[in-house]
């Protein structure tokens, strides 16, 4: 049961972009097209942001864009707007008898 | 729309059970597509999956945490429920519940729990 690994932090200026990489292994991010993001701001629970990699969940703003390659999923936020500041988990299916695969986290900071 | 609302004691003493419950509304437990879950965020740290149940009954556990707890399922109300035996300090957290699938997660407001005498 390991953790994908994310960067502890992020940063850019409004207006700017940022990606956010997610390494996992050949029996989650890569070998699934399942990987979803989720942004969570203090004190509040994660929002689902993106899922199957790139696809988007009603209402949210197609700022947020999510890719894969290989074992290595990422999230690009465009044109970074102050509420964009939070934290950033992604989780990837990992086989029916792995459930629950978290990243470690990704502070976005909007300087 | 389907919503997911946690409850229970937010203060635990060391050695003792923390039992947590979680209410789904908006729509049935018994669906086939989904598992229910509980997740949990340490203050500061990241989000640790605890374990989840199939409408069926069947249930997973993370490894790490397999001795301690008892995730149970109760259709007729709607409900599913956590038990976390032997808590410590390292135990305080924001307990969450939530809904899912290979796909997302959909998830409670959550509950944050204090372990401490």
């Amino acid at each position: 049961q390991s953790a994908l690994t994310q960067p502890p932090s992020a940063s850019g200026s409004p207006g700017q972009s940022v990606t956010i990489s997610c390494t996992g292994t050949s029996s989650d991010v890569g070998g699934y097209n399942y990987v979803s993001w989720y942004q969570q701001h203090p004190g509040k629970a994660p929002k689902l942001m993106i899922y199957e990699v790139s696809k988007r969940p009603s209402g949210v703003p197609d700022r947020f864009s999510g890719s894969k390659s290989g074992n290595t999923a990422s999230l690009t936020v465009s044109g970074l707007q102050a509420e964009d500041e939070a934290d950033y988990y992604c989780s990837s299916y990992a086989g029916s008898n792995n459930l629950g695969v978290f990243g470690t986290g990704t502070k976005v900071t909007v300087l | 729309q389907l919503q997911l609302q946690e409850s229970g004691p937010g203060l635990v003493k060391p050695s003792e059970t923390l039992s947590l419950t979680c209410t789904v509304s908006g729509g049935s437990i018994s669906s086939s597509s989904y598992y229910w879950g509980w997740i949990r965020q340490p203050p500061g740290k990241g989000l640790e999956w605890i374990g989840s149940i199939f409408y069926s009954g069947n249930t997973y556990y993370n490894p790490s945490l397999k001795s301690r707890v008892t995730i149970s399922i109760d259709t007729s109300k709607n409900q599913f429920s956590l038990k976390l035996s032997s808590v410590t300090a390292a135990d305080t957290a924001v307990y969450y519940c939530a809904r899912h699938n290979h796909v997302s997660y959909l998830w409670g407001q959550g509950t944050l729990v204090t372990v401490s005498s």
